[in-house]
């Protein structure tokens, strides 16, 4: 079963607007924990956000917020303000905590190729 | 300070040939992960060590492929009798100790691998 799913291959915004990326993600675990990371043309992996499964707060990093709704299991990226630069692929990923309490891998999704126009 | 570093960054290589791929993760950092992404999809998971020993490995294809980090520090993937469909960019990332392992992960730029 896919455990990370995102539905958007591809999304255009324009400059200074607002654009919203959508993941759904699939646990049975309690403690898990949600990333946004960026991945421009040059292929180098930029976090941005992360969402801890006991967060009550949505996270906000600047100009990203993750609108994390737990009980439909979305985490969906918001990226204000969009700037040419914000070009890029964007993959959300989770990373379920072990059983152990130490570092554990991360399961991503398919990402979306966001494009901002002029 | 430096990041995660990998080299390196291309490497082209004949079906059946052995390659040697070499990550630094970040100094102090005790997990280190290998990913690999194929054209148009997400990384997926190989293999993490926590410290010297491989806490996970099943994300291995098979047995072509090994991974060794001898003293805790510098990782290196080994790729055996290479096949087409091994062709992908190698990403590694390394992340802090912490409570839960819910650290972010500090991913290098990647070696990319064509194989011939």
């Amino acid at each position: 079963a896919q455990k990370i799913t995102q539905t958007q291959p591809g999304m255009f915004v324009q400059e200074k607007e607002a654009v919203t990326l959508d993941c759904t993600y699939d646990t049975s675990d309690q403690s898990y924990g949600l990333f946004w990371y960026k991945q421009p043309s040059s292929g180098e992996m930029i976090f941005l956000i992360y969402q801890g499964s006991y967060d009550e707060q949505n996270a906000t990093e600047g100009r990203y917020s993750l609108n994390f709704q737990k009980a439909r299991k979305s985490a969906n990226l918001v990226i204000s303000a969009s700037q040419l630069g914000d070009s890029a692929m964007y993959f959300c990923a989770m990373r379920e905590a072990s059983r152990t309490g130490t570092a554990s891998k991360l399961t991503f999704g398919t990402g979306t190729r966001l494009q901002v126009t002029l | 300070g430096a990041g995660v570093s990998q080299t390196p960054s291309n490497k082209v290589t004949e079906k059946g040939k052995y390659v040697e791929l070499r990550c630094d993760p970040i100094s102090g950092h005790t997990a280190l992960y290998w990913y690999r992404q194929s054209l148009g999809q997400g990384p997926e998971f190989l293999i993490y060590f926590q410290g010297t020993g491989a806490a996970d490995d099943s994300g291995l294809p098979n047995d072509r492929f090994f991974a060794v980090r001898p003293e805790g520090s510098v990782s290196t993937l080994k790729i055996q009798r290479t096949e087409r469909g091994d062709s992908a960019v190698y990403l590694c990332a390394s992340s802090p100790p912490g409570t839960g392992g819910l650290n972010e992960q500090f991913f290098g730029p990647g070696t990319r691998l064509t194989v011939l």
